[in-house]
């Protein structure tokens, strides 16, 4: 069965380093995701992007964050310069449709940064 | 903002019991969707209800939706110990483009 699948499972960064998460979604769905959670804390969403743009971010994603879906399989987030409060499991998730709802989420990449 | 929030946070159970949880949320949605995370893990989609939907079933799942309290249900019958993990609800809001908005989840444990 097909599955979103992410890379690396763990990375650990220092402060102020550029960090840069991988996504494979699920090769024909077209509508892509980034969720975190910190620890203990609720699943919080990032950014939604389709047809090669964003189509909504939230508060979070301010401009230390960035997205790029750079061939045709792979979905990236960036973060800039990364703060301590950044430390948190990462999620993506893809869509197949309009008329399809269901996310379907990856196993998450753990980001700690130091 | 729009929220999903899961009652109750623990829930403790023994196998072959019924484990029923709830998820109550703000404002207009398009669908609410369950889904399962085992600790430290990724989340595994279980069932989506859209909004025109009152009931559904999956297997042992059964979700209700009553859009008129802003509240829906997870119900697993005839539980197991591989049932043990957090359950959570996300709603899809109706102006979204599929941004899920999470509750904090309901922790269960199923005991053999």
């Amino acid at each position: 069965e097909p599955e979103v699948t992410q890379t690396p499972s763990h990375q650990v960064t220092q402060m102020g380093q550029e960090v840069i998460l991988r996504c494979v979604p699920i090769s024909n769905h077209l509508y892509f995701y980034w969720y975190r959670q910190i620890l203990g804390q609720k699943v919080e969403f990032l950014v939604s992007f389709y047809n090669n743009e964003i189509s909504e971010k939230s508060e979070i994603f301010d401009d230390q964050f960035s997205v790029e879906r750079p061939d045709g399989s792979n979905f990236t987030l960036k973060i800039r310069s990364t703060k301590l409060e950044d430390s948190a499991m990462y999620f993506c998730a893809s869509r197949l449709q309009d008329t399809s709802y269901e996310q379907y989420f990856g196993p998450g990449t753990r980001l700690t940064v130091t | 903002s729009q929220q999903g929030e899961e009652d109750p946070q623990a829930l403790s159970i023994q196998e072959g019991e019924n484990a029923t949880m709830n998820c109550s949320y703000k404002t207009s949605i398009n669908n609410l969707q369950w889904y399962r995370q085992n600790s430290g893990r990724g989340l595994v989609h279980l069932i989506l209800i859209r909004s025109n939907e009152r009931e559904k079933h999956s297997g042992r799942l059964r979700v209700t939706l009553d859009t008129s309290k802003k509240s829906s249900s997870l119900l697993i019958t005839a539980s197991r110990a591989a049932d043990t993990a957090s359950y959570f609800c996300a709603t899809d809001a109706a102006d979204s483009w599929g941004k899920l908005q999470f509750g904090a989840g309901t922790q269960v444990v199923v005991t053999p």
